[in-house]
């Protein structure tokens, strides 16, 4: 079975600056998808980023990016100029290819952004 | 489009009383997924469901739980005699049929057990 595992339960920024949420995962399979969720205080699941895993170029969504290294099942997320609206839990997940398309969540991280 | 809506809102109820969570997809989307989420953990699959048909169940607790989603109206996911420990945030996710492009969250149920 998959497991996806995010070792750090908090972090905090300083308002813009760089801040980098870590996620390994574990799997037999060769393709698969990969995702960050943001969840506010409002409880919304937010989709911030995802990976797929036969593309071998990191994705970016303006000023989230991702550094997927599939050798190693690390799955990072940097997020630039940090924001405080960018104050929330972040889960990364993984989905397999085939089957019901469930996905398969971290514990989370909380984060804070000081102004 | 109105989203993936959920409700209600918050839902409290005593021990050995009902629960009744609905969801109702985001207009076209034919697959839905509940979620629940225990205090100060990632979100684990419960079920799958497509019109009439349940899927994958494989999250599912064997006692209590059942889901459905009818050819008419919301999902709906139902606990029988609740306890304490059903006490979370249940999340209901749908997707189109096709290529799977991911999920849209609807904003949850938190259910409370007293």
């Amino acid at each position: 079975a998959q497991t996806v595992t995010q070792s750090q339960p908090e972090m905090s920024v300083q308002e813009a600056e760089t801040v980098t949420l870590s996620c390994t995962y574990d799997t037999s399979e060769s393709d698969y998808y990969l995702f960050w969720y943001k969840q506010p205080p409002s409880r919304q699941m937010i989709l911030v980023i995802r990976q797929e895993a036969y593309k071998q170029q990191n994705a970016t969504e303006n000023r989230f990016s991702v550094n997927f290294q599939k050798a190693a099942k690390s799955f990072s997320l940097k997020i630039s100029d940090s924001q405080l609206g960018d104050a929330a839990m972040y889960f990364c997940a993984y989905r397999t290819q085939g089957g019901s398309e469930k996905l398969v969540f971290g514990k989370g991280m909380k984060l804070t952004v000081n102004p | 489009n109105a989203g993936v809506m959920q409700n209600p809102r918050h839902l409290v109820r005593r021990r050995g009383q009902e629960a009744r969570l609905r969801c109702s997809p985001m207009k076209g989307h034919s697959h839905v997924y509940w979620y629940r989420q225990l205090p100060e953990e990632g979100l684990k699959f419960m079920v799958y469901l497509q019109k009439e048909n349940i899927i994958d169940e494989s999250g599912m607790p064997k006692e209590r739980f059942s889901a459905e989603f009818p050819k008419e109206g919301p999902s709906i996911l139902r606990i029988q005699q609740v306890v304490r420990g059903d006490s979370a945030a249940y999340f209901c996710a749908s997707s189109p049929s096709g290529v799977w492009r991911g999920y849209t969250f609807g904003s949850g149920t938190r259910l409370t057990v007293v």
